[in-house]
């Protein structure tokens, strides 16, 4: 059964790091595609980053460049998300999501359960 | 940017046919995946590709893209089927980025 466990979120003050973390269980997690979705209190979906298999290719949406880092280690079945700066519109439920083996333009076909930042002082 | 457009609400009786639709400048050109997700809840993806299904999803959830619309229809709604949809989309037109429509809060009266 594929799993996505997120972690690592909670209150920070503007300004402010946090890493978020994403255990993968159930699939070949090197082979995938990886992205992180984010959704403010009562909004909708925002797509936030993604990183190729390797760690080779990564992509942000532009509110988040040169802020946010993502990365990943497929020895420990890991995707993370270094948070640095944050504001206060960065406050939200921030989901780990699969992407595909090949194409990079797919689905997210399974999502984690969430961790919610929160950027308040 | 590419901006994916959705109506905030629809709302249907049910056993009645729920069409959500997602504008988009000439959407008919890229893979249109959909997205139900109910409060409290994780995202499920419904339709990707335009119109296919993933395993475990009823084919009373069908999908279509043509133009500068896409459209997800949900027939013979049930009072689960309430929830809100979301449109999703890869635009490469300058840097690969995800882009999601705002979403459409499904009603079931």
């Amino acid at each position: 059964e594929v799993q996505l466990v997120e972690s690592g979120g909670g209150l920070v003050q503007p300004g402010g790091s946090l890493r978020l973390s994403c255990a993968a269980s159930g699939f070949t997690f090197s082979s995938y595609w990886m992205s992180w979705v984010r959704q403010a209190p009562g909004k909708g979906l925002e797509w936030v980053a993604n990183i190729k298999q390797d760690g080779s290719e990564k992509y942000y949406v532009d509110s988040v460049k040169g802020r946010f880092t993502i990365s990943r280690d497929n020895a420990k079945n890991s995707l993370y998300l270094q948070m640095n700066s944050l504001r206060a519109e960065d406050t939200a439920v921030y989901y780990c999501a699969r992407g595909d083996i090949v194409v990079v333009v797919a689905p997210f076909d399974y999502w984690g359960q969430g961790t919610l930042v929160t950027v308040s002082s | 940017s590419y901006v994916l457009t959705q109506p905030p609400s629809v709302s249907v009786a049910p056993g009645q046919t729920a069409r959500i639709t997602c504008g988009g400048n000439n959407i008919g050109s890229k893979s249109v995946h959909w997205y139900q997700q109910k409060p409290g809840q994780a995202p499920v993806l419904v339709v990707y590709d335009d119109s296919d299904r993933p395993s475990g999803i009823p084919e009373r959830f069908s999908g279509s893209n043509s133009g500068n619309t896409a459209t997800l229809t949900i027939s013979r709604v049930e009072a689960g089927d309430e929830a809100d949809y979301y449109c999703q989309v890869w635009d490469s037109s300058s840097d690969l980025r995800g882009v999601f429509g705002g979403g459409t809060k499904l009603t079931v009266l």
